[in-house]
């Protein structure tokens, strides 16, 4: 079964307008941690945003928010105010906390979503 | 500023060739990944390390294997190359503990096996 699913292929925004890209996740654990990447056209993967199962607040990182519902098992991100330098691939991605409540830091990713900027 | 390099950004080989990726960070981190990055697939987890010499198979290590001899430097070794193997290779890494911390990757390997 998927663990991370990522629905949106691709995405069109117009700039300046806010848009979410949606995520999923599938997970037994209680702890665990969600993470999104930007991966521009050169290839560099960027770290955008964390979010902790047990933080009761929505994370926010400047123009990007995780809207974080977590009966829905979803961590969709928002970006605000879009500019034509936020055209990229972006993923969603899952650190779970193993048995003995430590990670080797291992991520599994999403299909991952080409988020589009028209001027 | 932290920084996770790879050896090449393009490489070109021919079918049975011994290919050798090559990864290094300045972090001191302990944990390292090698993932193939795929149209559709997102990131696949080949193989990680936590610690020098060790290893663990990620979800498809099957045609790969690595090698860590020092803490920096991590090595994925395609032993006889195919046209499926074809694809972007990516390197990580992170610290050993904690659920919050990211990982820092290197900027992407591009290779073709013709």
């Amino acid at each position: 079964a998927q663990k991370i699913t990522q629905t949106q292929p691709g995405m069109f925004v117009q700039e300046k307008e806010a848009v979410t890209l949606d995520c999923t996740y599938d997970t037994s654990d209680q702890s665990y941690g969600l993470f999104w990447y930007k991966q521009p056209s050169s290839g560099e993967m960027i770290f955008l945003i964390y979010q902790g199962s047990y933080d009761e607040q929505n994370a926010t990182e400047g123009r990007y928010s995780l809207n974080f519902q977590k009966a829905r098992k979803s961590a969709n991100l928002v970006i605000s105010a879009s500019q034509l330098g936020d055209s990229a691939m972006y993923f969603c991605a899952m650190r779970e906390a193993n048995a003995g409540g430590t990670s080797y830091g291992k991520l599994t990713f999403g299909q991952g979503t080409i988020l589009t900027v028209h001027p | 500023d932290v920084k996770v390099t790879q050896s090449s950004r393009y490489l070109v080989k021919r079918t049975g060739e011994k290919v050798f990726l090559e990864c290094v960070q300045d972090m001191d981190h302990e944990n390292m990944f090698w993932y193939r990055q795929d149209p559709g697939l997102g990131l696949r987890l080949i193989y990680f390390s936590y610690d020098v010499k060790m290893k663990e198979k990620g979800d498809i290590p099957e045609g790969y294997s690595v090698s860590r001899e020092k803490k920096e430097r991590f090595s994925l070794i395609l032993e006889s190359a195919s046209t499926n193997q074809t694809s972007m290779y990516l390197c990580a890494s992170s610290l050993l503990q904690g659920l919050a911390n990211e990982q820092y990757f290197g900027p992407g390997t591009r290779l073709t096996v013709t």
